[in-house]
């Protein structure tokens, strides 16, 4: 599976837009964007995941580019409850299973 | 609702003692996963199963085992806990994935937060 970056932290005011980054430049063809958050003392919880398009669902939209190397989470109206670890993960299906690439994530603070 | 559920939230242990860490899942997926979180770190794959009796090593196996008897429940053993296995331990489990089909989440349980002593 591809590796990740993502910046290791980030502030959003309340009630703002939070867009976090994420690249995968050595993403394959048949691998899929997912993004989690875990929020503290948590086990990690699934948010949304894409192949080309952009998708949305009604936690986040998911801005993936045309070349797909980056994409973006976009949390439309980030609340205080919000603030976690974000984490970006590319996987490919296939095999007996499949191992998820977990990296450090993005520490996202959500501020009032 | 999936529901993974692991034991215990906290548990402390003894340098050498054997250790199991428990967790069962509700909706018959194929595949389990137990993880290891520390700082700085992320997420580590200990060990994945795909089907009863099945087991893969992850990145980091050593100083652990792991037994899927049922295909509910997947347990993690130290045999002989040390301090450098002091983690955040988290279980998860998903449907399995087909040759062609990428699109599954997994399911994380709530975590079991060990301290060797």
């Amino acid at each position: 599976d591809a590796k990740t970056t993502q910046p290791p932290s980030m502030d959003c005011a309340e009630g703002r837009a939070a867009n976090l980054p994420c690249n995968h430049s050595t993403i394959s063809g048949n691998e899929y964007v997912y993004w989690y958050r875990q929020i503290h003392s948590q086990g990690p919880q699934y948010i949304i995941h894409g192949l080309k398009n952009n998708e949305t669902n009604e936690m986040a939209s998911l801005i993936i580019t045309e070349d797909r190397k980056s994409s973006t989470l976009i949390l439309p109206h980030a609340t205080l409850r919000d603030t976690a670890v974000y984490y970006c993960i590319v996987r490919a299906p296939g095999g007996g299973g499949f191992k998820t690439i977990f990296g450090a994530g993005t520490r996202l603070f959500v501020k009032a | 609702d999936v529901k993974v559920t692991q034991s215990s939230r906290y548990l402390v242990k003894r340098t050498g003692e054997k250790v199991f860490l428990e967790c069962v899942q509700d909706m018959d997926h194929e595949n389990m996963f137990w993880y290891r979180q520390d700082p700085g770190l992320g997420l580590r794959l200990i060990y994945f199963s795909y089907d009863v009796k099945m087991k893969e090593k992850g990145d980091i196996p050593e100083g652990y085992s792991v037994s899927r008897e049922k295909k509910e429940r997947f347990s993690l053993i130290l045999e002989s806990a040390s301090t450098n296995q002091t983690s955040m331990y988290l279980c998860a489990s998903s449907p399995i994935t087909g040759r062609l089909i990428g699109n599954t989440e997994a399911f994380f349980g709530q975590g079991t937060r060990l301290t060797v002593v």
